[in-house]
């Protein structure tokens, strides 16, 4: 089983909408939560921490279910440049850490 | 300035060539990392190095070589390589304070293995 599962995506989406990405860890020890963003060809760039209480940053909502240990990022009114590949990524604990945990990443494109 | 600084951006290389891949930082971070991603896939993991000192190998084929020279500094030596060793290559840096440090990635080298 992986550490980390991701939805496949891809997501193709308008201008404007609102889409969810969801993604769940196996490992309930892990204590630090992420969602990079990646662009073709570029390196992944944080684009926000996710915490228990839920974190807003402008248009995006991260979520983090400890029980279900499940994670997501809603991203609202999207915007043609959030088209890119969203990463979910868990930080090991103990002897990992230091250690990301990446998911296969979600395409998203939005279109005009 | 959270910036890790990567050169070459791309490098093409024989098989039989020896090349060497730079990374800097200059945040003051004390955690280093090498990681290698190849197409529509997530970055793998290869080396981490704390307090410039290796902690980590994840079972990284000989032929690549990493080096702490201190701890802004790290260099991947490449010696003879394969094709498909061809990836994005990619640094990054972390604080390595605590369980909610941020691992930071430069911009990458592209290699291709010829």
């Amino acid at each position: 089983r992986k550490e980390v599962e991701q939805d496949p995506g891809p997501f193709n989406v308008p201008e404007g909408a609102t889409v969810a990405f969801n993604c769940t860890y196996s490992n309930s020890a892990s204590q630090s939560f992420f969602w990079y963003r990646q662009d073709c060809r570029k390196e992944p760039k944080l684009l926000m921490s996710v915490y228990s209480s839920g974190n807003e940053d402008g248009r995006f909502t991260a979520q983090l279910n400890r029980a279900s240990q499940y994670i997501s990022l809603l991203i609202r009114d999207s915007k043609l440049s959030d088209s890119a590949t969203y990463l979910c990524v868990v930080k090991g604990r103990g002897s990992t850490l230091g250690r990301l945990y990446f998911g296969r990443g979600t395409q998203l494109t939005v279109w005009p | 300035d959270t910036e890790v600084t990567q050169t070459p951006k791309h490098l093409v290389m024989g098989m039989t060539n020896k090349k060497s891949l730079k990374c800097e930082q200059h945040m003051g971070h004390r955690a280093m990392y090498w990681y290698k991603q190849k197409a529509k896939k997530p970055p793998e993991l290869m080396f981490v190095y704390s307090y410039e000192k290796l902690s980590i190998n994840e079972s990284v084929p000989s032929r690549f070589s990493p080096e702490c020279p201190n701890s802004s500094l790290l260099n991947l030596h490449l010696h003879a390589l394969q094709p498909e060793d061809s990836a994005l290559y990619l640094c990054a840096s972390s604080s390595d304070r605590g369980e909610s440090d941020t691992q930071y990635f430069g911009p990458g080298t592209r290699l291709t293995v010829l």
